[in-house]
């Protein structure tokens, strides 16, 4: 079954420190893979997805199939950074849009 | 441009009470989905539509809850009767179709069944 599994409920660091969220997932096809965020008070709005191989925000995720993993990574956070996390697996390239979450994980920049 | 709408923000109901919710998606999207969203828990898909057509509802409880987007643009999700598992916040989103498109969310929907 298609799965995807974010370990961590909180990552707290202090700000300038760096920060990475960990994500693997459980997918025997071809991944497209996702980062969400949820700023507070605001919208689910997509941070990135592997495709594209850009930053946002400082942010990159590099797809590692052979660990099954997508794990979002920046080298120094800022306060603004802290937010729920969601990692998002779409199991159908091309055809449905259907996203599979992780649980999510809170990040807390500590100033 | 506008975001996705849903109305109402917050709704408190007792076990076995119906409910409604409303989403209007962002113009000219095609596709729409509902997500159920427990507490704790990341969004869970409920219905995707294409148009007005349901492309996937594998994990709707059809006993209880239903779906409609009768003219390919507003849809509204219902759950009838109410149970206390059904507490969460409901998510819709809306794409211009379906395949590699970004999904936009709306603010949700905040249901706790009492």
């Amino acid at each position: 079954a298609q799965r995807v599994t974010q370990p961590e409920k909180l990552l707290s660091v202090f700000k300038g420190a760096p920060v990475e969220l960990k994500c693997n997932y459980s997918y025997s096809g071809s991944p497209e893979l996702f980062w969400y965020v949820q700023y507070s008070r605001q919208r689910l709005q997509l941070l990135l997805r592997h495709i594209s191989r850009e930053s946002i925000k400082g942010f990159t995720a590099d797809l590692n199939k052979g660990e099954t993993s997508f794990h979002l990574k920046k080298p120094f956070a800022q306060e603004e950074d802290s937010a729920m996390y969601y990692c998002a697996l779409r199991t159908v390239p091309g055809n449905t849009g259907k996203l599979i979450f992780g649980q999510g994980t809170t990040l807390q920049v500590k100033p | 441009e506008a975001g996705v709408a849903q109305s109402p923000r917050y709704k408190i109901i007792e076990k076995r009470q119906s409910v409604a919710f409303w989403c209007n998606p962002i113009s000219g999207h095609a596709t729409l989905y509902w997500y159920q969203q427990i507490l704790g828990q990341g969004p869970k898909l409920l219905i995707q539509f294409q148009n007005n057509g349901v492309v996937d509802d594998s994990q709707l409880p059809k006993d209880r809850f239903s779906a409609e987007r009768l003219k390919g643009v507003d849809s509204t999700l219902k759950i009838q009767p109410a149970k206390l598992e059904d507490s969460a916040v409901y998510l819709c989103a809306s794409s211009l179709g379906d395949g590699g498109h970004e999904q936009f969310f709306g603010p949700g929907t905040r249901l706790t069944v009492l």
